[in-house]
């Protein structure tokens, strides 16, 4: 298993450009997470799902937008990128039921630089 | 909603030191307690958590930890660390049946020859 996986690991974009953060998971998780990680901040989530065609925002949404089409899948999409996205972008998934012990499994993340 | 207090934000130790990581949270209803290690450059990985029964959690990489209820603490301790310890570990807290976390700050732990 490959676990969950990010594309791509490194991106410089301008002010105002678009991207999108891919995320991959062959685990069959239900759950879904984007957190961002900055210096001294912990991880904050940004959006979550709880399965194929629902999604929710987090903490800090604002800026960011993700779908769900399928349970593999859960890209992030940044529209107009700012400086202050600048950071580390993690994805992570977890199983469904709560006897699982809702832990959650990370990806490499995905290093973000806005200029 | 719950919150987590990570109260060092970087601990230097020797090498075969003992090193305690403190873990304080804030949450009104009954929780699941979580501590992840992230090694330079990489993702978070799972070092052991809390849902039920013995407060006392063993986990990889000769990590423990105590709940402890009244102090609303779940601390993180390691007898002896090696030099592959360098790294920096997030204490997170779910609410019971629930499926998001809410990590601390993140403590950086350097461990030095």
């Amino acid at each position: 298993n490959a676990g969950v996986t990010q594309t791509p690991k490194f991106r410089i974009l301008k002010i105002g450009q678009s991207m999108t953060l891919q995320c991959t998971q062959d685990m069959n998780h239900n759950y879904m997470y984007w957190y961002r990680q900055d210096p001294g901040m912990g991880l904050k989530l940004i959006y979550y799902s709880v399965g194929a065609g629902i999604t929710d925002k987090g903490e800090v949404p604002n800026g960011y937008n993700v779908s769900r089409s399928t349970t593999e899948d859960f890209p992030l999409r940044l529209e107009l990128a700012a400086p202050s996205q600048t950071s580390v972008y993690f994805c992570a998934s977890s199983p469904l039921a709560a006897v699982d012990g809702l832990e959650q499994f990370f990806g490499p993340g995905t290093r973000l630089t806005v200029l | 909603a719950q919150s987590v207090t990570q109260l060092d934000s970087q601990v230097p130790v020797f090498e075969e030191a003992p090193v305690e990581l403190r873990c304080n949270y804030s949450s009104s209803v009954s929780v699941y307690l979580f501590w992840y290690v992230q090694y330079p450059n990489q993702g978070l990985q799972l070092l052991l958590k809390y849902l039920s029964g013995s407060t006392l959690v063993k986990g990889i990489n000769g990590f423990e930890a105590e709940f402890n209820k009244s102090q609303t603490s779940f601390h993180l301790r390691k007898p002896s660390v090696h030099i592959s310890d360098t790294a920096e570990y997030f204490c997170a807290v779910s609410r019971a049946a629930g499926n998001k976390l809410t990590f601390g700050g993140g403590t950086r732990v350097l461990v030095k020859p």
